[in-house]
């Protein structure tokens, strides 16, 4: 079984400001971890994965994400914000050698909102 | 690469009517594709896992009856919301993964349904 939890349904922050949006999993084999982000009516894009290897994982946008297996967190950091970098951001587990494909479990999301 | 497609991008219609949405896998072969329902800003609910040429597996609640899922081939996937009711109204996203993705899902821009 697994599960997500995503602290915090709204984060602001100035734009320039650091980001940090939190994820806890619970997993009961070795997790692929992954955080994906959604622009109002869109679909969602990957933003960055975590499988095996580098615990610290480099996204696109400047987002990075660090597995940390003994605090059962993945949280999302960029060192600077830009305003077009709101959004929903979602955190989401699928099992570590799942075979062709999957399921993910999604977190309940947060809100990202940049202000100048 | 990994694009996926969805048809339409919305759709109104009238209560007890039926509805298909069609999901494409652009540039690769989907040997799996999932179904997400999505309400106004709560996150991704997994409906059910379609594997090409096999019957859809649904999740628990899922009425399969009501939302018909066909993968005929390995780059379609339809959704059909039969007999829809203004509840059924929501955001419906497709996701696409091949055995090549290593448990990644590619998403769909999603299709937004809304039943009078």
């Amino acid at each position: 079984a697994q599960s997500v939890t995503q602290l915090g349904s709204h984060v602001s922050v100035s734009e320039g400001a650091l980001v940090l949006l939190r994820c806890n999993y619970s997993s009961s084999v070795p997790p692929y971890l992954f955080w994906y982000v959604q622009y109002p009516n869109q679909g969602l894009q990957l933003l960055l994965k975590y499988t095996t290897g580098a615990t610290l994982v480099k996204g696109i946008n400047g987002f990075e994400a660090e597995f940390k297996k003994s605090e059962t967190s993945f949280h999302l950091t960029k060192p600077s914000a830009h305003m077009s970098d709101a959004a929903e951001y979602f955190c989401a587990v699928s099992p570590f050698g799942g075979g062709t494909a999957s399921k993910l479990t999604f977190g309940t999301g947060t809100r990202l909102q940049v202000t100048l | 690469g990994a694009v996926v497609s969805q048809h339409p991008s919305w759709v109104i219609c009238k209560s007890g009517t039926s509805v298909k949405i069609e999901c494409r896998s652009l540039d690769f072969q989907a040997t799996t594709m999932f179904w997400y329902r999505q309400f106004p800003k709560q996150s991704l609910m997994l409906m059910a896992t379609s594997n090409e040429g096999s019957k859809a597996t649904y999740e628990q609640g899922v009425e399969k009856d009501k939302f018909l899922i066909n993968h005929a081939s390995l780059t379609l996937s339809t959704l059909t919301v039969t007999s829809a009711h203004p509840e059924d109204s929501s955001f419906y996203i497709c996701s696409a993964s091949s055995p090549s993705s290593y448990n990644e899902q590619f998403f769909g821009p999603g299709t937004r349904l809304t039943v009078l």
